[in-house]
């Protein structure tokens, strides 16, 4: 079965710990995002992977890193998370531009 | 405070009945569309797509239609179910770049 896998799902930490977040794919997709959902706001890309060893940032990328070392995996990372941070966090993996999302991250930063 | 995702554009139908989402794009370049359904504590499914040299496409249930002399998609689904209940929201695409829209929220009647 064609999956995203993320996780954790619920994340509650505190200002300043830094948390990674992991996103995994069995489809053998080159591309790969990461997007933030907030209220109203429709999905925000943070940074996208068009391949191994190739990201870019999106539209909001300021206090997010990201990796790709492999073409499975694509984990978020938050060096130093703030409030600001708290959100509902989704990996999404695709070929020919059609885009396949996790289940979602909500992370609270207090 | 007020989640401003209550607000979201409410579709209320009967059961049964078909139903009519609408979604306005923004870029006239964009050529190729996603239609996505999300239920609550769920990441976005893909439901359909079309590309911008097609007016129409059709599938088990639901048909995308895509007017690009004004900027508009919509999504039809027929004989709609309880468990169509979710929010759906348009993706539109060029080049890898997405723009996701906030959603039309349906409510499925009894």
């Amino acid at each position: 079965e064609a999956q995203v896998t993320q996780n954790p799902r619920y994340l509650i930490t505190v200002t300043g710990k830094k948390l990674t977040v992991t996103c995994s794919q069995n489809m053998n997709h080159e591309y790969m995002s990461w997007y933030r959902q907030d209220p109203g706001l429709g999905l925000r890309q943070i940074y996208y992977s068009m391949n191994v060893e190739v990201t870019d940032k999106g539209d909001v990328p300021e206090g997010y890193k990201v990796s790709r070392k492999e073409k499975r995996n694509f984990p978020l990372i938050l060096e130093s998370p703030s409030p600001n941070q708290t959100s509902l966090y989704f990996c999404a993996a695709g070929s020919d531009e059609k885009l396949f999302f996790g289940s979602g991250t909500q992370l609270s930063v207090l | 405070g007020e989640s401003v995702g209550l607000h979201l554009p409410t579709l209320s139908v009967q059961e049964g009945d078909n139903s009519i989402i609408n979604c306005a794009y923004s870029n006239s370049a964009s050529d190729y569309f996603i239609w996505y359904k999300q239920e609550s504590g769920k990441g976005p499914q893909f439901i359909i797509d079309i590309r911008s040299n097609m007016d129409k496409r059709q599938g088990q249930r639901v048909t995308v239609l895509l007017n690009k002399t004004v900027k508009h998609l919509s999504l039809q689904i027929a004989a709609t179910q309880p468990g169509d209940s979710a929010v759906y929201f348009c993706a539109e695409i060029r080049a890898y770049k997405y723009i996701f829209g906030t959603g039309t929220r349906l409510k499925v009647l009894a």
